[in-house]
């Protein structure tokens, strides 16, 4: 069946550590999306990629970085210099401007 | 960044009751606006994508009206089942890159 698998599920993560959240498609599908939920607020979009090999950074980038060696992957590093890094993830891909696809979503928590 | 709003940000009704909520978000560079449903422990999943001043979509109970000039979406649901139970986000797309700005969601809780 074609769809988002995202790994971890859930994942700790100590304060000045670099964590690595997977994201994989095989819907072919040319873009792919992070995003960030927190309680009571909208998913906010941390970065983008419309090609292999090209992305760029949403609303929310600041301490993530991302990338996109093969149409199938689109990995999100959460790195030491985001300072509020727990949070839900969703990762996401779409066909041009169609409708988004999502994954289960990785929970990150910093002790 | 891009304001959209939905309302009521959380609903109660009885089994067999009709409901709807709202979403408004600024009606300049409209590309278009999609409504998804997120059951809890599932991801969400795409319910219409509409483009068009006046676009009505429907599937089963659920209906979604659009006015673009005015800058708001209706969704609806006839006769709510329990299984309605979910987080209903809408999403704009807007202006060149039409990326999608999401709301913060209406939790729905059917009573059986």
């Amino acid at each position: 069946d074609g769809g988002i698998t995202q790994s971890p599920k859930y994942l700790f993560r100590k304060e000045g550590q670099n964590v690595t959240l997977s994201c994989e498609q095989n819907l072919n599908h040319d873009a792919m999306y992070w995003y960030r939920q927190d309680p009571g607020q909208g998913l906010r979009l941390i970065y983008y990629s419309q090609i292999v090999n090209d992305f760029q950074k949403g609303d929310i980038a600041e301490g993530y970085s991302v990338s996109r060696e093969k149409k199938e992957s689109f990995p999100l590093t959460v790195t030491s210099a985001q300072k509020n890094p727990t949070a839900f993830y969703l990762c996401a891909s779409g066909a041009g401007a169609n409708v988004l696809t999502f994954g289960a979503g990785s929970r990150l928590t910093v002790l | 960044i891009l304001n959209v709003e939905q309302s009521p940000q959380s609903l109660h009704v009885q089994e067999g009751d009709s409901t709807n909520f709202t979403c408004s978000f600024p009606s300049s560079n409209f590309y278009a606006l999609h409504w998804y449903r997120w059951e809890t422990a599932k991801s969400p999943e795409a319910l219409f994508v509409m483009t068009l001043n006046g676009d009505e979509k429907k599937k089963g109970r659920i209906s979604a009206t659009l006015n673009t000039k005015e800058g708001y979406s209706y969704l609806y649901i006839k006769g709510s089942q329990p299984e309605d139970s979910a987080t209903y986000l809408c999403a704009l797309g807007a202006g060149t890159a039409r990326q999608l700005t999401f709301g913060s969601g209406t939790q729905l809780t059917v009573l059986p």
